[in-house]
C-alpha cells in the first residue's frame, strides 16, 4: 500500500519567514496530494491541492509543487503569520471509481514566532 | 450550510466493551469516510460509504463495522475495545467516491479504560 513521509516533524519560522514543509509517497498511481492544517483541538481543513497533471498551485501565500520522478510533494508558506502555527499534514491518494482513501504523513508542528 | 457533524464529542469507555459513533455528512453529499487519529499521528483510514456499502476498507480488524443511512448519515461501531483504540475518530465527507476533496468533521475523542 501506499506510504508517505513527511519532514521535518517541527519547524519553527520567525514571523514573516517562508516555511517548507516536504513529503514523499510510495505508490507511483497516486494521482491526488492535499495539504490540511489541524489547529489544537479542531478538525482537519484543507488548505490546498494537487492533481498528478499539474506541476505547482498557488493559492495566496500558499504553493504545492510535486514532483512525479522524484515521487516528492512539498508546501511552500510565504510572509508566515502566527496563525499559521498549527500541524499541517500531507496526504496522498490514488483516487478510482472505487473511492478515495487518503494516506497521510506523520504532521508537521509549525510554530510561527513574533 | 451544515458542516460535517459528529457525535458524541467525547466518550470514555472501559476495555471490552463496544462503542457507536455517529456522523452527518455535509449538506450536499453523500459518501461518507472514517479516519483514526492516534495522539501525534496524521489520519489513518478506516472505511468509506457510498450507497449504503462499503466501497474501501483500510488495515483494520474486523471489529470495526460501519453503515450508512439513506440520508448519508454513517456510524462506525467497535466491539471488543482494546486500550489502543483510544483516539480521536474524524468522519469526513464527499460528494461521490471519486471526488477529491473531503470535508472533515471534528471528530470524536474515544478514551478505552
Amino acid at each position: 500500500g501506499e506510504n508517505v513521509e513527511q519532514h521535518p516533524s517541527t519547524l519553527s519560522v520567525q514571523e514573516g519567514d517562508s516555511a517548507v514543509i516536504k513529503c514523499t509517497y510510495s505508490d507511483s498511481a497516486s494521482n491526488y496530494f492535499p495539504w490540511y492544517k489541524q489547529e489544537l483541538g479542531k478538525r482537519p481543513q484543507l488548505i490546498i491541492d494537487i492533481r498528478s497533471n499539474v506541476g505547482e498551485k498557488k493559492d495566496q501565500r500558499i504553493a504545492v509543487t510535486l514532483n512525479k520522478t522524484a515521487k516528492h510533494f512539498s508546501l511552500h508558506i510565504t510572509e508566515t503569520q502566527p496563525e499559521d502555527s498549527a500541524v499541517y499534514f500531507c496526504a496522498a491518494s490514488r483516487i478510482t471509481g472505487g473511492g478515495n482513501k487518503l494516506t497521510f504523513g506523520t504532521g508537521t508542528q509549525l510554530k510561527v514566532e513574533l | 450550510d451544515a458542516g460535517v457533524t459528529q457525535s458524541p464529542t467525547h466518550l470514555i469507555k472501559t476495555r471490552g466493551q463496544q462503542v457507536t459513533l455517529r456522523c452527518s455528512p455535509k449538506s450536499g453529499h453523500d459518501t461518507v469516510s472514517w479516519y483514526q487519529q492516534a495522539l501525534g499521528q496524521g489520519p489513518q483510514f478506516i472505511f468509506q460509504y457510498y450507497e449504503e456499502e462499503e466501497r474501501q476498507r483500510g488495515n483494520f480488524p474486523d471489529r470495526f463495522s460501519g453503515h450508512q443511512f439513506p440520508n448519508y448519515s454513517s456510524e462506525l461501531n467497535v466491539n471488543a475495545l482494546l486500550l489502543g483504540d483510544s483516539a480521536l475518530y474524524l468522519c469526513a465527507s464527499s460528494l461521490g467516491t471519486t471526488n477529491e476533496k473531503l470535508f472533515f468533521g471534528s471528530g470524536t475523542q474515544l478514551s478505552v479504560l
